[in-house]
């Protein structure tokens, strides 16, 4: 079963808009959460985190909410630039029971419209 | 430092052929992890590695898969026999000191296509 999940397989947007990409898990034992983006023919790389402590973190143009109650997580991105056009992959670690294994979530494609 | 290095880039083989990937990680990395990115269930962790000995191997799909890391600059993964299911891209990754996946820093992968 998939435990993060990605419901939006895809997400297209105008330069300068905001994009908002939606994760949601089932596992509330995840107390830690990544967001990792993904250009072609490369590997995965870090872009912003959260912890269950909080609701928000902020890191420039990025933005992650929690919402813990219902186990959702959104990452917003303004202004949205041609650059961001990459796969979003959102994950979860349970950092007191499972040692802080990554769950990732299926991804998004982030198209970015100049 | 030249990153996380994966060989070969590409790989297509034909079922029941025996597959070998190879990983490089970050020299100074104590952590490598082995991952495989699928469209239906995305990045799934296989395998992790902390200094060299195999701690989690709950991912690993079947016996079909094996992976060793003979000493700290190198490490396999080897499919045997290969089957069209095993199609993906795998990852391999290292970290300096920690599983926290800020850390994580990921190769460019091997595109695998079993026919």
């Amino acid at each position: 079963d998939q435990q993060v999940k990605q419901n939006s397989p895809s997400l297209s947007v105008q330069e300068g808009r905001i994009s908002i990409l939606n994760c949601d898990y089932t596992n509330s034992m995840f107390d830690y959460f990544l967001w990792y983006k993904k250009y072609p023919a490369e590997g995965p790389t870090f872009l912003i985190s959260i912890s269950s402590i909080k609701d928000k973190n902020e890191d420039g143009r990025f933005t992650v909410f929690l919402n813990k109650s219902a186990k959702h997580l959104s990452l917003h991105i303004v202004p949205s630039q041609p650059g961001d056009s990459a796969v979003y992959f959102c994950a979860a670690s349970a950092l007191k029971s499972s040692g802080d294994k990554l769950t990732f979530g299926t991804g998004t494609r982030l198209a970015v419209r100049p | 430092d030249a990153g996380v290095i994966q060989s070969p880039r590409h790989e297509v083989t034909e079922m029941g052929q025996e597959v070998t990937l190879r990983c490089k990680p970050i020299s100074g990395h104590d952590y490598l992890f082995w991952y495989r990115q699928t469209m239906m269930r995305g990045l799934e962790l296989l395998i992790y590695f902390n200094n060299n000995v195999p701690i989690d191997d709950s991912g690993m799909p079947e016996d079909r898969f094996s992976a060793k890391m003979p000493n700290a600059s190198f490490s396999t993964l080897k499919i045997q026999p290969s089957e069209p299911r095993d199609s993906a891209v795998y990852f391999c990754a290292s970290s300096p000191a920690s599983l926290r996946g800020e850390t994580q820093y990921f190769g460019p992968g091997t595109r695998l296509l079993v026919l």
